[in-house]
């Protein structure tokens, strides 16, 4: 078993980029798929990115993932930020078919 | 297209059972392991049960072990949940969420439905 770890919340300008970073607390960050997901305030989760760095088309290229080996961790990168990409984001990863969710990113675009 | 829509939720008093119905379409349900996640008020993601591809295998978390139990219908593209003894902390945002394909050993991008609301209050 391993868990995944997120920061809190994380804040910034309209316009700018922002990294949010998912670490693997044991076995490697390239052993599993990662997916992240979008939460909005009273609405159901999207998936923004799946598999480690694919969007699907709906998803603006402003969105992107990647894994760091080095820090065993992954990152959703948000460029050009908008207000309404404020938001909770979750990485969810695989621990055999098992699901395993970071605890939840919460950006504020102010 | 890929969707799924959960229903069955409702207010119920502990220590009672409710079931659970997870509706798909847009994919080959029959080759996706599937799993059900939940979310209480104000809470983050909390994986609660898998079911492999074919039904014969199931896996759940601690909290709901020996009371919830994870089924489905390939005949239907049907996922479901029966929960017994419910907890007052059982309260929450019940999704289905799409697992892993079997045949290729890829997720690929899940969709989610809209979940459904599950309470337990006296």
């Amino acid at each position: 078993n391993f868990m995944l770890t997120q920061s809190h919340s994380v804040s910034e300008s309209p316009g700018k980029t922002v990294t949010i970073s998912c670490t693997r607390s044991s076995g490697s960050i390239a052993s599993n798929y990662v997916q992240w997901y979008q939460q909005r305030p009273g609405s159901a989760p999207t998936t923004v990115i799946y598999e480690n760095n694919k969007r699907l088309s709906e998803i603006p290229d402003r969105f992107s993932g990647s894994i760091d080996s080095s820090s065993n961790s992954a990152s959703l990168t948000i460029s050009g930020l908008k207000t309404e990409d404020e938001a909770d984001y979750y990485c969810q990863s695989y621990d055999g078919d098992i699901l395993v969710f970071g605890g939840g990113t919460k950006l504020t675009v102010l | 297209q890929v969707y799924v829509m959960e229903s069955g939720g409702g207010v119920v008093q502990p220590g009672r059972s409710l079931r659970l119905s997870c509706a798909s379409s847009g994919f080959t349900f029959r080759y996706y392991a599937m799993n059900w996640v939940r979310q209480a008020p104000g809470k983050g993601l909390q994986w609660v049960a898998l079911i492999s591809y074919d039904g014969s295998n199931e896996y759940y978390a601690e909290s709901v072990k020996g009371r919830f139990t994870i089924s489905r219908d390939n005949s239907k593209n049907t996922l479901f949940l029966q929960m017994n003894s419910l907890r007052v902390d059982d309260t929450a945002v019940y999704y289905c969420v799409r697992g892993i394909m079997v045949t290729i050993s890829r997720p690929g991008s899940n969709p989610w439905g809209p979940g459904t609301m599950v309470t337990v209050s006296s």
